[in-house]
């Protein structure tokens, strides 16, 4: 079975554009949550999905947006880009959105997000 | 209001000698915990979890965990390193109660010498 896919790998972007993300779930995994990992740190949580609603969501500014479609891929939009908004950006997805083994989490490579 | 402390940034270890991984954590409520693995140009890989079960946990490659509620820690140990293990190490802590969200450690990053 594939685990996790993300798309693109890599991108590069200018100061003040937009930028979208996208993820892939494990095949049956309701809920994908976004993260934010920036260089030496660890990851931080951006938005959680699950049955395509906002399940939670972290301490981003509204720049920041997201959605999961009816095949419960998703997409994540980051809007007048900074260049603090440089980071790999991880999806993850899981069976559930809540406590127990079905809430564990299988994450995706990522995708490295350049700011210039 | 949850949070989680890495108390080390790096360790370094011979192959073949004990790896201790440290992390304490603060929650108002139960905790789920997890460590989770991140080798270069990878993503993160689940080792174990602790969710309200055993409180001594053990995970893949030989890892396990144990959670000390009285410590409030949840270190990570193996008895004997591999080359292999070298990697960036994340303890998470996420609480029950409508969404889990996760909040996860800076990281560990753990060295094994030859």
């Amino acid at each position: 079975d594939a685990g996790v896919t993300q798309s693109p790998t890599h991108l590069i972007k200018t100061r003040g554009q937009h930028v979208t993300l996208r993820c892939s779930p494990i095949s049956g995994h309701k809920s994908v949550s976004w993260y934010q990992q920036v260089l030496g740190q660890g990851p931080q949580f951006i938005f959680q999905y699950y049955e395509k609603e906002e399940r939670g969501r972290g301490n981003f500014p509204d720049r920041f947006s997201a959605r999961q479609f009816p095949n419960y891929s998703s997409e994540l939009n980051v809007n007048a880009l900074l260049l603090g908004d440089s980071a790999l950006y991880l999806c993850a997805s899981s069976l559930a959105a809540t406590s127990g083994s079905s809430y564990e989490q299988y994450f995706g490579p990522g995708t490295r997000l350049t700011v210039t | 209001a949850q949070s989680v402390t890495q108390l080390d940034s790096h360790v370094s270890v011979s192959e073949g000698t004990p790896v201790l991984l440290r992390c304490n954590y603060s929650s108002s409520y139960s905790p789920s915990l997890f460590w989770y693995v991140q080798h270069p140009n990878k993503g993160l890989q689940l080792l174990l979890k602790y969710t309200s079960a055993a409180t001594l946990v053990k995970g893949i490659n030989g890892f396990e965990a144990e959670f000390k509620k009285s410590e409030t820690s949840f270190h990570l140990t193996k008895p004997s390193a591999h080359m292999s293990d070298a990697a960036e190490y994340f303890c998470v802590v996420s609480v029950s109660g409508g969404s889990y969200i996760p909040t996860f450690g800076r990281g560990t990053s753990l060295i094994v010498h030859p």
